[in-house]
């Protein structure tokens, strides 16, 4: 199992342009997550999923969207970047339930110029 | 308002010197807190979770008890392979519940 994959692992993007961080895992897990992760600051929640067609917003949302259409793929858009969503960004799925263990993956490192 | 607060920001060990880091909480009731590990460049790596005052884990060199206000991780006759990035979570019971309040992290250097 490759667990948790993100790509692109690192972009850089212009203020204004738009693009989607991939996220997919191989575990059959029902829940999926976005968080980002600031210098200083600890892990906040974008968006979450608890199966395919469902997602709900976390504690950061503005300026982010998903989509949930596979159990497998849980892709985050960016529209519009900004320098404030300049960040590590991190996919993360759980089996139980919201918030139990869950298994992240390596994350993408975005810089918003 | 709910929050974490780890302490010390940052740890610097000789390999075989035991010590513990502090998570601690206030949240309007405990769902559970959770520790994890994060190396440089990599998400963050499950360790364990922990539901009420009194409980305790063990992992290899870890462990990590609970409290009604904090959580200690405490590291007994750490290795350099120890050294990253310790964040303490948790999960309230009222208002959202889908919401997990991470900490900051403990930055932990072993040095042989």
């Amino acid at each position: 199992n490759a667990g948790v994959t993100q790509t692109p692992k690192f972009r850089i993007l212009k203020i204004g342009q738009s693009m989607t961080l991939q996220c997919t895992q191989d575990m059959n897990h029902n829940y999926m997550y976005w968080y980002r992760q600031d210098p200083g600051m600890g892990l906040k929640l974008i968006y979450y999923s608890v199966g395919a067609g469902i997602t709900d917003k976390g504690e950061v949302p503005n300026g982010y969207n998903v989509s949930r259409s596979t159990t497998e793929d849980f892709p985050l858009r960016l529209e519009l970047a900004a320098p404030s969503q300049t960040s590590v960004y991190f996919c993360a799925s759980s089996y139980w339930g919201l918030n139990t263990e869950a298994f992240f993956g390596q994350g993408t490192r975005l810089t918003v110029v | 308002e709910d929050q974490v607060t780890q302490s010390p920001e940052a740890l610097r060990l000789q390999e075989g010197e035991s010590s513990s880091l502090n998570c601690s909480y206030t949240v309007s009731g405990l769902r559970g807190l959770f520790w994890y590990r994060q190396d440089p460049g990599k998400g963050p790596e499950f360790l364990f979770t922990l539901y009420s005052a009194g409980e305790e884990k063990e992992k290899e060199r870890l462990k990590a008890t609970l409290t009604k206000k904090e959580s200690f991780l405490h590291i007994t006759a750490p290795k350099p392979e120890d050294s990253a990035t310790y964040l303490c979570a948790v999960q309230a019971s009222g208002g959202a519940t889908n919401k997990l309040i991470f900490g900051t992290g403990t930055l932990l250097a072993v040095q042989p």
